[in-house]
């Protein structure tokens, strides 16, 4: 069964800060992962989708490596901005016709002026 | 496009009540599901359907029913509340089940059962 955990729980950074947050899951036959955005109340924004056969994706200040070998992701956030305080969430796909995401509990960080 | 829509936001239910969660998708997308986020349980898939006419069960479907009568429309329905059923709800659409295809969240529902 696919597990997907996110360390650490919280997170607080300066401002300016480059920063990884970390993801991993237990197995690694993953059709693609993601990575959301949850304000507070909020749903979920896609920031990033990495395809099973890819090793990395970008957006802006917005960096996510896949390693399934390892079962790992990170997404890497540079020049960190209060804006960017919110939750962030991993969510691995497993191989099948259900579309089914399997999500990390998040983490939350905090970017301070 | 509006997106991703839901209503209400939300709702408070007494037990043994019944009542359908709302979710539209302007985008045409063939895939469309629904999760529920619970504090230390994370999200999790409730039911999904993979076109008009087509749902199919997730992680946790006991006490929801879904239809997809449109491509459109994507209802949950809570037949009997239980305090149990207290959660946030979210819907979610995709084009398809393609490896690069993102998922799209709506605002969610936010349920209180007492």
């Amino acid at each position: 069964k696919q597990e997907v955990t996110q360390i650490p729980a919280a997170l607080s950074v300066p401002e300016g800060e480059n920063l990884v947050l970390n993801c991993s899951f237990t197995d690694s036959a993953i059709y693609n992962l993601q990575w959301f955005r949850q304000d507070p109340g909020k749903g979920l924004t896609s920031l990033l989708l990495i395809q099973s056969s890819q090793r990395e994706q970008t957006s802006g200040r917005l960096n996510a490596s896949l390693d399934k070998s390892s079962g790992r992701s990170t997404l890497y956030i540079a020049a960190s901005q209060p804006g960017d305080s919110a939750t962030y969430l991993c969510a691995a796909r497993p191989s099948g016709n259900t579309g089914k995401l399997i999500f990390g509990q998040g983490t939350t960080l905090q970017v301070k002026p | 496009n509006a997106g991703v829509t839901q209503t209400p936001k939300f709702q408070v239910l007494k037990t043994g009540q019944s009542m359908t969660l709302q979710c539209a998708q302007d985008m045409n997308h063939e895939y469309m599901s629904w999760y529920r986020q619970d504090p230390g349980m994370g999200l999790r898939l409730i039911h999904y359907s993979v076109g008009a006419g087509i749902t199919d069960q997730g992680e946790v479907p006991n006490g929801y029913n879904v239809s997809r009568s449109t491509t459109e429309d994507f209802p949950l329905r809570l037949l009997s509340a239980a305090p149990s059923q207290t959660s946030v709800y979210f819907c979610a659409s995709s084009p398809g089940l393609a490896q690069q295809e993102t998922q799209y969240f709506g605002p969610g529902t936010r349920l209180l059962v007492l």
